[in-house]
C-alpha cells in the first residue's frame, strides 16, 4: 500500500489561497488519490480525489503531478471554516480501505 | 436524505460490560466501515463490508466483531469493554470499491472505566 506524507501543520491567511502538499512517492498505477478534511469533533468529510488528471470542485483543486508522486491540494480563498486536519490518502488496489495518517492540521488566521 | 446515522453518540461503559454500536445509511451504498479514532491519531480501520451479509477484518479487529444483516445497517459490538477501547467510533460507507469517496458519520464517543 502506497504511503504518504504531509507536513504536520500550516497557517493560512483569510482570504489567501491555501496549498497543501502530499508525497506519495510509492504510488501504484491503480492508486487514486483523494482528500479529506475533518473539523474538530465531527466525522471526515470527503473533499476530491483524482488519479492522474487535476480535477476541480465546488470545494477545491486537487494537481497531481505528472509522474504522479506527489499532489497538492489547493483550496482557493481560505475561510476560518477552512480550519481542520486535512488529509491525504492512497487507495489500496485491493479495495476501498482507506488508511488514515496524521494529516495536516490547517489553521486559518484572520 | 439523512447519509450515515450513527447511534449512541455518547455512551460510557464499564470494564466488562458490552454493547452494540449501530450505523444506517440511506445511500444504497454497498460498503460500509467502522473506524476508531483515538486523540491525536489518524482514524484505523476495524472492519469493513463489502455488502449485506459480508464482514472482514481491517487493521485492529481485536476485541470488536460486526454484523451485516441489512445492507443499511453495520453494527459493531464490543463483547466485553477494557479501557483500551475508549475512542471515538466513526462509520463510513462508500458506493463501490474503487473511485468512490467514503461518506462518514459524526462518531460515537466511547468511555471505558
Amino acid at each position: 500500500d502506497a504511503k504518504t506524507t504531509q507536513p504536520p501543520s500550516m497557517d493560512c491567511a483569510e482570504g489567501r489561497a491555501a496549498n497543501l502538499p502530499c508525497n506519495h512517492s510509492t504510488i501504484s498505477g491503480n492508486e487514486y488519490v483523494y482528500w479529506y478534511r475533518q473539523i474538530h469533533s465531527q466525522g471526515p468529510q470527503y473533499i476530491i480525489h483524482g488519479l492522474k488528471n487535476n480535477e476541480t470542485n465546488e470545494m477545491a483543486s486537487l494537481i497531481i503531478t505528472e509522474d504522479r508522486k506527489s499532489s497538492t491540494l489547493i483550496l482557493p480563498h481560505a475561510t476560518l471554516r477552512d480550519t481542520a486536519v486535512y488529509y491525504c490518502i492512497v487507495d489500496r488496489a485491493a479495495g476501498n480501505k482507506l488508511t488514515f495518517g496524521g494529516g495536516t492540521r490547517v489553521l486559518v488566521k484572520p | 436524505n439523512a447519509g450515515v446515522t450513527q447511534t449512541p453518540k455518547f455512551r460510557v461503559l464499564k470494564t466488562g460490560q458490552s454493547m452494540t454500536l449501530l450505523c444506517a445509511q440511506d445511500m444504497n451504498h454497498e460498503y460500509m466501515y467502522w473506524y476508531r479514532q483515538d486523540p491525536g491519531m489518524g482514524l484505523r480501520l476495524i472492519h469493513y463490508s463489502v455488502g449485506e451479509g459480508t464482514t472482514a477484518k481491517g487493521e485492529v479487529p481485536d476485541g470488536y466483531n460486526v454484523s451485516r444483516l441489512k445492507k443499511q445497517n453495520f453494527l459493531l459490538g464490543l463483547e466485553s469493554a477494557a479501557p483500551s477501547q475508549t475512542s471515538v467510533y466513526f462509520c463510513a460507507s462508500s458506493y463501490g470499491q474503487y473511485n468512490s469517496p467514503l461518506h462518514f458519520g459524526n462518531g460515537t464517543r466511547l468511555t471505558v472505566t
